[in-house]
Order: C-alpha cells, then structure tokens, then sequence
C-alpha cells in the first residue's frame, strides 16, 4: 500500500511569490491535513478537509489555503511568500473512525 | 500556537539503555499519539492511545495514556542505535476536531 506523497521534495521561491504544494493520501483515506513545521514553532495545524470540505482551520493567516479534489487528493497553496514561511509543510492521511494519522515526507520550502 | 509539554528535550544514552520521555497538559486530551520523526522525513506513527489508563505496547516500546488525560509517557527498553531521532508526543481534544496538538519534540541520541 502506498504511502502518503507530497510533490515536490523541495522547492525555493522568492518573496512575493505563491506556491502550491501537493498530497496525495494513502487509498482509502478521505481525510487529509497539512502541517506546517519549523524549528521556532515546531508543528503547527493548518487546515484538515474531508470530503472536498474544509473541516479545520489552523491560526494563519489567509494566505494559506487549500482545497481537496473528489479523488481524495489536496493542495495548499501559499500567496504572497514571505521570508517566515519557510519551512517543511507536511501532510498526513487517515482512514474515517482511525486516530493514526500517516504522514508524507513533506515538502521542504525556503522562500528568499 | 499552543503546543504540549514535552521532556526532556533531549537525552544522550548509551546502546542497551532504557529511555523514557513524557508528555504533559492543562487541557484534557481523548487521545495520545507517539511520533518518530528522522531528518528530512515525514514523522512515523509508533503508538496511539485512546484510552484513559490505556497502557500499549509496540515491541521494545511502551506508551500510556494518563489517568486524568492531561499527560503521556513513552518508554523504549534497550535501546539500539536506529532508535537515533526525534520523538513527538501529540494529542487530539475531542473540541478540536481532527486537529493535532504537538509537542516540542525529544532529541534522542544513542551512542553504540
């Protein structure tokens, strides 16, 4: 069973700039979060969707969002880059009813 | 953003030692989840606690899930060189939703 992919590995953008991360889940799982880790605030929740729908949101600003696809699959996008948003955004998968929640390798973003 | 408790923040040990780290709260949590994180991947599910009192055991680790749900423990007997990384308590509030709350993280080192 495949794990949870995030494309791309790493990726360098300049301020100003928008990025837009991607994960596919593991089969199965409908639920999909995004995490955003750095070693000043370690891991931080951004948004959870299940089902297309936006079921969670995290404390950041609106220059985070997101959005899930009917095949389970979820972007994130971040406009207007700023130097702080540099980090490893990561995404984790769960089946419905399981609390283990399976996290991708992340996407590793150094904006400057 | 809020993040639990978590020590110590890091332990130097010798191969064969036992190693234990917890996680602590002033809020109640439904559920307790241990993570191991190696560097530059995502982190790894080793145990999930949704019990109260809920004592479990995944090979030469042990996790608990406090009797007042404010805190857990994580336990690793003889440990072994590949045990090297970063551990991660987390817990789900019931208020919450689906959303994580981490904690800082427990550097390991183990020297052979």
């Amino acid at each position: 069973k495949a794990g949870v992919t995030q494309t791309p590995r790493y990726l360098i953008k300049t301020r100003g700039q928008q990025v837009t991360l991607s994960c596919s889940p593991i089969s199965g799982h409908r639920s999909v979060s995004w995490y955003q880790q750095t070693p000043g605030q370690g891991l931080q929740f951004l948004f959870e969707y299940f089902s297309e729908t936006q079921r969670n949101k995290g404390n950041f600003p609106g220059r985070f969002s997101g959005r899930q696809f009917s095949n389970s699959r979820s972007e994130m996008n971040v406009s207007t880059l700023e130097l702080g948003d540099s980090a490893l955004y990561l995404c984790a998968s769960r089946a419905v009813r399981n609390g283990g929640y399976t996290f991708g390798s992340g996407t590793r973003l150094t904006v400057v | 953003g809020q993040q639990l408790n978590q020590s110590p923040q890091s332990m130097f040990i010798q191969e064969g030692e036992d190693v234990s780290m917890n996680c602590t709260s002033s809020s109640i949590f439904n559920t307790w989840l241990w993570y191991k994180q190696d560097p530059g991947e995502g982190p790894v599910l080793l145990i999930a606690l949704y019990k109260a009192g809920e004592l479990t055991s995944n090979g030469r680790l042990t996790a608990q899930f406090g009797i007042t749900r404010k805190d857990s423990f994580l336990n690793i007997s003889a440990s072994i060189p590949s045990d090297v990384g970063i551990y991660f308590c987390a817990g789900q509030r019931e208020t919450s939703g689906s959303r994580l709350t981490f904690g800082e993280g427990t550097q390991l080192t183990v020297n052979p």
